[in-house]
């Protein structure tokens, strides 16, 4: 039972390229979230949707786009990469509280 | 505005003895608040929770204590292990979604 999934682990891009970051979950979960953390700052939402169908934004939306692809997985795309997205990106699912996370992925923008 | 505060970014404590995490929040509206651990590499990982209308919640080796007046939560860890060592996130929330975190304290037990 792999939980929540996240491709890929790891990814170095340019300014202004552009990048989806995958999240599939097996739990048949009804929500999905997508999370960054950087150095001395909590996790930060970005977006989450509460069911398929729904997005919705967070805390910290600009620069992101989602798609709900269907109930199992929820993808995070940077159209135009800028240095300030450099962060670790965290994809979680839940039906009731808490919410289970994946391993995370580690994105670096030059 | 960082709603969610935890003034510790470390501890260091003894295996066996009590290890304890403050958290602090500042919006009145919280009504959920849990306790992840995240060892490195790793996603977080639940730990405990607890709702508004307590004050106290026990899991084995941890409790959360919860000071509505004070906007203040605690997790007591007793007794501690080295497998204890991770980093540990307060988190808090108003409605089901919209989730909020302290930067985390790391914590270290040493043998």
């Amino acid at each position: 039972n792999a939980g929540v999934t996240q491709t890929p682990k790891f990814q170095v891009l340019k300014t202004g390229q552009s990048m989806t970051l995958q999240c599939a979950q097996d739990m048949n979960h009804n929500s999905m979230y997508w999370y960054r953390q950087d150095p001395g700052m909590g996790l930060r939402l970005i977006y989450y949707s509460a069911s398929e169908g729904t997005t919705d934004k967070g805390e910290v939306p600009n620069g992101y786009n989602v798609s709900r692809l269907n109930k199992r997985e929820f993808s995070l795309r940077l159209e135009s990469a800028a240095p300030s997205q450099t962060s670790v990106y965290f994809c979680a699912s839940r039906v009731d509280q808490p919410q289970h996370f994946g391993d995370g992925t580690r994105l670096s923008i030059l | 505005d960082q709603q969610v505060k935890q003034n510790s970014p470390s501890l260091s404590v003894q295996e066996g003895r009590i290890s304890i995490l403050n958290c602090d929040y500042t919006n009145s509206m919280f009504d959920y608040f849990l306790w992840y651990k995240k060892y490195p590499a790793e996603g977080p990982t639940f730990l405990i929770s607890i709702s508004s209308i307590k004050d106290k919640n026990e899991d084995g080796r941890f409790t959360v204590f919860l000071n509505k007046s004070a906007k203040h939560l605690s997790l007591h860890i007793v007794p501690s292990q080295p497998g204890d060592s991770a980093v540990y996130f307060c988190a808090a929330s108003a409605d089901n979604n919209d989730m909020r975190f302290g930067a985390g304290t790391r914590l270290t037990v040493k043998p």
